[in-house]
């Protein structure tokens, strides 16, 4: 049974430009949600995605912008990418939105802003 | 705003010494309380969870938390640590059951000296 799975693993990019993360969950998991850990920080939440849409989001800019397909699986995009965006993006998956529900995490993508 | 405190940031410890992290949060309401485990390499894992009833929570591996409301705190202790047990710790709140949002502490990075 696969877990948590995140592509690419690491990714390199400059100031400006946009990134697509992608995430599949867990076989069996229809929510995902996307946090941010920038380094010595614990992760910080960004937004939840549940039957294709977002259901709460974190304290992050519109330039954080994400998407939830049929299949479950979903990507994180970041527009105008700033060096402060530099940072590990975990994914975590779970069976409904509620607070009792487990979350299962990724390995993450490293994300470097150059 | 809703905030997880984690005291200890670095912890070194003998192998057979026992272990205490403490972990504070502030939010008036229900919560539901995690504790999570990264092991080097390794993508974040659930340590132990408290929702409810018995205060005093056992997890995996020999660890347990107990839940004192009084203090908001949920600190995370082993009698005896072993080597194994070099990781780093994150306390997590969720503090809005119909969501599965998670306030993350900072972490703590425990090291065992064999």
């Amino acid at each position: 049974d696969a877990g948590v799975t995140q592509s690419p693993t690491h990714l390199i990019k400059t100031r400006g430009q946009q990134v697509t993360l992608r995430c599949s969950p867990k076989s069996g998991h229809d929510t995902v949600s996307w946090y941010q850990q920038a380094l010595g920080q614990g992760p910080q939440f960004i937004f939840q995605y549940y039957e294709e849409e977002e259901r709460q989001r974190g304290n992050f800019p519109d330039r954080f912008s994400g998407h939830q397909f049929p299949n479950y699986s979903s990507e994180l995009n970041v527009n105008a990418l700033l060096l402060g965006d530099s940072a590990l993006y975990l994914c975590a998956s779970s069976l409904g939105t509620g607070g009792y529900n487990e979350q299962f995490f990724g390995p993450g993508t490293r994300l470097t802003v150059l | 705003a809703q905030s997880v405190s984690q005291h200890n940031h670095h912890v070194i410890l003998s192998e057979a010494a026992s272990l205490e992290l403490g972990c504070n949060y502030s939010y008036g309401g229900t919560v539901n309380l995690f504790w999570y485990v990264q092991y080097p390499g390794q993508h974040l894992q659930l340590l132990l969870k408290y929702f409810s009833g018995d205060p005093l929570v056992k997890g995996i591996k020999g660890f347990e938390a107990e839940f004192i409301k009084s203090k908001f705190s949920f600190n995370l202790r082993k009698p005896s640590v072993q080597w194994s047990d070099t990781a780093e710790y994150f306390c997590a709140v969720n503090a809005w059951s119909n969501t599965g949002k998670l306030i993350f502490g900072q972490g703590t990075t425990l090291q065992v000296k064999p």
